[in-house]
């Protein structure tokens, strides 16, 4: 079955302990991306990357790293998390650049940083 | 950037009806518009699109029309079934360069049976 895959779903955690969302696709998608959804203001991208090594800023990367070693993987590091990071986070995937193709989404990471 | 918003953050509907969701872009650059259809506790979910040179365009009982003129996009869903009961959002983006979309709020669609 073609899916996105994130782990953990749900996670809590306090200021400043690093943490890394995982994010995994099995449709060999070049394209993949993270948003952060908060109530009031919809999905935000954060990072996306183009291809393996090909990464860059999203609208919102303050206080997040990403890297793409391979096609599949696209962790998602929070190396010192804060409060304002609490929110719904969605990894997403696609073929490639065109934007006619759909993105597929994983089905959320919560997080709450205490 | 620009930004995408949604007139109205919740629609009841009774089932059977038709469901119109709307949404309000303001940047005249954008040339590609999507749809998206969140249930509760799951991701996004890719339900629509349309490009800047169409006003209209159809799928399984979904319908998008888009007007440039005053920048409004709106989703149609025919005879609502409580499972499209969901938040739906439409995105924004535009062809050239990297591509960062933008995504409304969302409203929230509540279908009664």
């Amino acid at each position: 079955e073609a899916q996105v895959t994130q782990n953990p779903r749900y996670l809590i955690t306090v200021t400043g302990k690093k943490l890394t969302v995982t994010c995994s696709q099995n449709m060999n998608h070049e394209y993949m991306s993270w948003y952060r959804q908060d109530p009031g203001l919809g999905l935000r991208q954060i990072y996306y990357s183009m291809n393996v090594e090909v990464t860059d800023k999203g609208d919102v990367p303050e206080g997040y790293k990403v890297s793409r070693k391979e096609k599949r993987n696209f962790p998602l590091i929070l190396e010192s998390p804060s409060p304002n990071q609490t929110s719904l986070y969605f990894c997403a995937s696609r073929t490639g650049q065109n934007l006619q193709e759909t993105q597929y989404f994983g089905p959320g990471t919560r997080l709450l940083v205490l | 950037g620009e930004s995408v918003g949604l007139h109205l953050p919740t629609l009841s509907v009774q089932e059977g009806d038709n469901s119109i969701i709307n949404c309000a872009y303001s940047n005249s650059a954008s040339d590609y518009f999507i749809w998206y259809k969140q249930e509760s506790g799951k991701g996004p979910q890719f339900i629509i699109d349309i490009r800047s040179n169409m006003d209209k365009r159809q799928g399984q009982r979904v319908t998008v029309l888009l007007n440039k003129t005053v920048k409004h996009l709106s989703l149609q869903i025919a005879a609502t079934q409580p499972g499209d009961s969901a938040v739906y959002f439409c995105a924004e983006s535009r062809a050239g360069g990297s591509y960062i979309p933008t995504f409304g709020r969302g409203t929230s669609l509540i279908v009664h049976p």
